[in-house]
C-alpha cells in the first residue's frame, strides 16, 4: 500500500529556533498534503493545505509566517516551524493524497513528528 | 463551516463485548464521506472504515460496522467482539465531496478494553 514518510520522528530544539519536518509520499506522487497539528490527548486540527508547485493554503488562526510550508516537488512537503516557541510544543502530523486511487479514501498519514521546543 | 462532535470523550469495554462510539456532525452540503479513524499510542493514524453519504446501507469492515443516520446527521461505530488490540484513541471525520480532500476531525474518544 501507499506509504508516507514523514522525519524526523523526534525533534528537540531550543527556543528561538528553526525546525524543519519532512513528509514524503515513497511510492505515489502526491499533488497536495495536509499538515496537521494535535496537542496530547486532542484532536487533528489542520493547520494548511499544500498543493505542489503552489503557495500554501493556511487555515484560519495559523500563521503562514511561522509555518512555512514548501510543496517543491510531487513526493516531498516540509513544515517548518520557524523561531519556535515552547508553546510551538505539540504532534505534527501530515498526510498525502494519492490521485491515482480512486477510492473514497486517497489520504494516507505519515507517522508524525514530536516536537519539543526547551 | 462542517463541525464533528464526538461526546464520549472515554469509553471501556470488556474483551469480547460490544461497543458503540458516537458521533455526529453539521453540514449543509448533501455530498460528503465519513469516516473513523483509530490511532494507536504509537500515534500512527489507521482508517478503520468509511461511508459514502449518498449510500443508504451501513458501512461494514469485520468486527466494525457503522450506523449512519443521515437525517439524524449521526454516525456511530460499533465494534463487536472487542479485542485489546482495539485499545486506541478513535476519531470521527467528516471530508466534503468533489475534490476537496481535507479532513475536519472530532476531538476522539479514548476507547479502553478490559480483559
Amino acid at each position: 500500500g501507499a506509504v508516507v514518510s514523514q522525519h524526523p520522528s523526534w525533534v528537540i530544539c531550543k527556543s528561538g529556533t528553526s525546525v524543519k519536518i519532512e513528509c514524503r509520499s515513497l511510492d505515489f506522487q502526491a499533488t497536495t498534503m495536509f499538515w496537521y497539528r494535535q496537542f496530547p490527548k486532542q484532536s487533528l486540527m489542520l493547520m494548511a493545505t499544500s498543493n505542489e508547485g503552489s503557495k500554501a493554503t493556511y487555515e484560519q488562526g495559523v500563521e503562514k509566517d511561522k509555518f512555512l510550508i514548501n510543496h517543491a516537488s510531487l513526493t516531498l512537503s516540509t513544515l517548518t516551524v520557524t523561531s519556535a516557541h515552547p508553546e510551538d510544543s505539540s504532534f505534527y502530523i501530515c498526510s498525502a493524497r494519492d490521485p491515482a486511487s480512486t477510492g473514497v479514501s486517497p489520504l494516507h498519514f505519515g507517522n508524525g513528528t514530536r516536537l519539543t521546543v526547551t | 463551516a462542517q463541525t464533528v462532535t464526538q461526546s464520549q470523550p472515554e469509553m471501556s469495554v470488556q474483551e469480547a463485548e460490544t461497543v458503540t462510539l458516537s458521533c455526529t456532525y453539521d453540514t449543509s452540503e448533501s455530498d460528503y464521506y465519513l469516516f473513523w479513524y483509530k490511532q494507536p499510542p504509537s500515534r500512527q493514524m489507521i482508517l478503520v472504515i468509511r461511508q459514502e453519504a449518498y449510500k443508504q446501507q451501513n458501512a461494514t469492515e469485520n468486527r466494525f460496522s457503522v450506523n449512519f443516520q443521515k437525517a439524524a446527521k449521526s454516525f456511530s461505530l460499533k465494534i463487536s467482539d472487542s479485542q485489546l488490540g482495539d485499545a486506541a484513541m478513535y476519531f470521527c471525520a467528516y471530508r466534503g465531496g468533489g475534490s476537496n480532500y481535507k479532513l475536519t476531525f472530532g476531538k476522539g474518544t479514548l476507547l479502553t478494553v478490559n480483559p
